[in-house]
């Protein structure tokens, strides 16, 4: 298994302001993805944080809002720009582990964030 | 249309009881298809994987009918521990982006 640290946990924030979180795993891993979840709404994938090169955003999100680094196989982060009230909710970092034909995705206990 | 949909319950069951619930995915191309466990304030755990010829893990049994693109989850002999949201995920592409059901809501009680 994977274990995953992000922070902050939880913040409260002002509107226009950015915060930046942290994920890190205890190995090495390819494969990181961020998702966030809006109160009452599933997980979305925001984007795939790829090492040593530009993230890729799924549809909806894009890289001025949301920018993202992948430093090395154990650390990302995650930017949320310019807040409004309609980015409050918890945003989850998440890896893949691959065993030969088994593979499973791992998840961060998320950052709940609360836009003002 | 949304990619997975959920009957976001709750389910209100007595300890002992089974509960079972579906949920449907809107592309007939998806890859594979699990259930995952969220209790409140923790991060999503994977339930099981599901398999085309069904599968069962202790209590649990998964089924998938691709025919009818939807996918079940039945808790048999419920235990108040049962309690969570249960979430239903699908891979599209193979390329481990996951696409969520809202989740569905299990409450077990004495």
């Amino acid at each position: 298994s994977a274990v995953i640290s992000q922070k902050p946990s939880r913040d409260i924030c002002q509107r226009g302001t950015s915060l930046t979180i942290q994920c890190q795993v205890d190995s090495q891993v390819t494969m990181m993805f961020w998702y966030r979840q809006q109160p009452g709404q599933s997980l979305t994938l925001i984007a795939t944080a790829n090492q040593g090169s530009e993230a890729t955003y799924e549809s909806g999100f894009v890289i001025d809002k949301f920018p993202i680094s992948r430093p090395n196989l154990t650390f990302s982060t995650l930017t949320v720009s310019n807040m409004s009230p309609e980015d409050s909710s918890i945003y989850l970092c998440s890896v893949v582990l691959l065993a030969g034909s088994y593979n499973e995705q791992f998840f961060g206990p998320g950052t709940r964030l609360t836009v003002l | 249309r949304k990619e997975v949909e959920q009957d976001p319950g709750p389910f209100n069951v007595p300890e002992g009881a089974t509960v079972a619930f579906n949920c449907t995915y809107s592309n007939s191309a998806s890859q594979s298809f699990f259930w995952y466990r969220h209790d409140c304030r923790k991060e999503p755990k994977l339930l099981m994987s599901v398999y085309s010829s069904g599968n069962e893990d202790g209590r649990f049994t998964a089924q998938l009918n691709r025919a009818s693109q939807y996918i079940s989850l039945l808790i048999r002999d419920s235990k108040l521990s049962d309690s969570a949201t249960y979430l239903c995920v699908v891979n599209i592409r193979d390329d481990y982006k996951l696409s969520f059901g809202a989740g569905t809501t299990v409450t077990v009680r004495a």
